[in-house]
């Protein structure tokens, strides 16, 4: 079985500063991880994806992650938050590179905030 | 190109009444699922369709609830005698095959 723990419901940060979103993940197998990013009123869209290889992946929008085998992590982070990042990004797992019947396994979310 | 297109965007209906939602997968993605997302609960899924076939109906929450696949293309939800607890944005993703979803910007339903 697969699940998805996403620290914080809500992230709060100003315009400018660090932003660090926490996800943490149990897999059987060696996990595929993703972060998915939605706006109001749109679907899900691809930030980013670790499937194998090199650990620290980069996204669209500046953001990037990396995968942490041993604290089983898979952390977001930006380096300089702008106001257009406001959105619920949300974090997922599956077994295979994508899909299929292995399917995706989300976290429940966390709403970044950006203060001006 | 286009992406994957849903409809409704938005549908109020009373409860009892049946609803059919309706996902438009993107072309030659032979991969399609539907997602329920509810306020505080994250996606929840419901079913993965590969081709036609349903491989995976594992988290339609109660028999009210099916979905098909014709053609091995569109796809439809279909949710009897709403209850309120069904109020949620559906999300419908599709993919080829092992490669990421790609997602719909979702039904939000509505039971009043």
């Amino acid at each position: 079985a697969q699940s998805v723990t996403q620290l914080g419901s809500h992230v709060s940060v100003s315009e400018g500063a660090l932003v660090l979103l926490r996800c943490n993940y149990s897999s059987s197998v060696p996990p595929y991880l993703f972060w998915y990013v939605q706006y109001p009123n749109q679907g899900l869209q691809l930030l980013l994806k670790y499937t194998t290889g090199a650990t620290l992946v980069k996204g669209i929008n500046g953001f990037e992650a990396e995968f942490k085998k041993s604290e089983t992590s898979f952390h977001l982070t930006k380096p300089s938050a702008h106001m257009s990042d406001a959105a619920e990004y949300f974090c997922a797992v599956t077994k295979g590179s994508g899909g299929g019947a292995d399917g995706l396994t989300f976290g429940k979310g966390t709403h970044l905030i950006i203060q001006p | 190109g286009a992406g994957v297109s849903q409809s409704p965007s938005n549908k109020v209906t009373e409860k009892g009444k049946d609803v059919e939602l309706r996902c438009d997968p993107i072309s030659g993605h032979t991969a399609l699922y539907w997602y329920r997302q509810s306020l505080g609960q994250g996606l929840e899924f419901l079913i993965y369709f590969q081709g036609n076939s349903a491989p995976d109906k594992s988290g339609l929450p109660s028999d009210r609830f099916s979905a098909e696949r014709t053609g091995g293309s569109v796809s439809t939800l279909t949710i009897q005698r709403t209850q309120q607890e069904d109020s949620a944005v559906y999300l419908c993703a599709s993919s080829r095959l092992n490669s990421p979803l790609h997602f719909g910007n979702g039904t939000r339903l509505t039971v009043t």
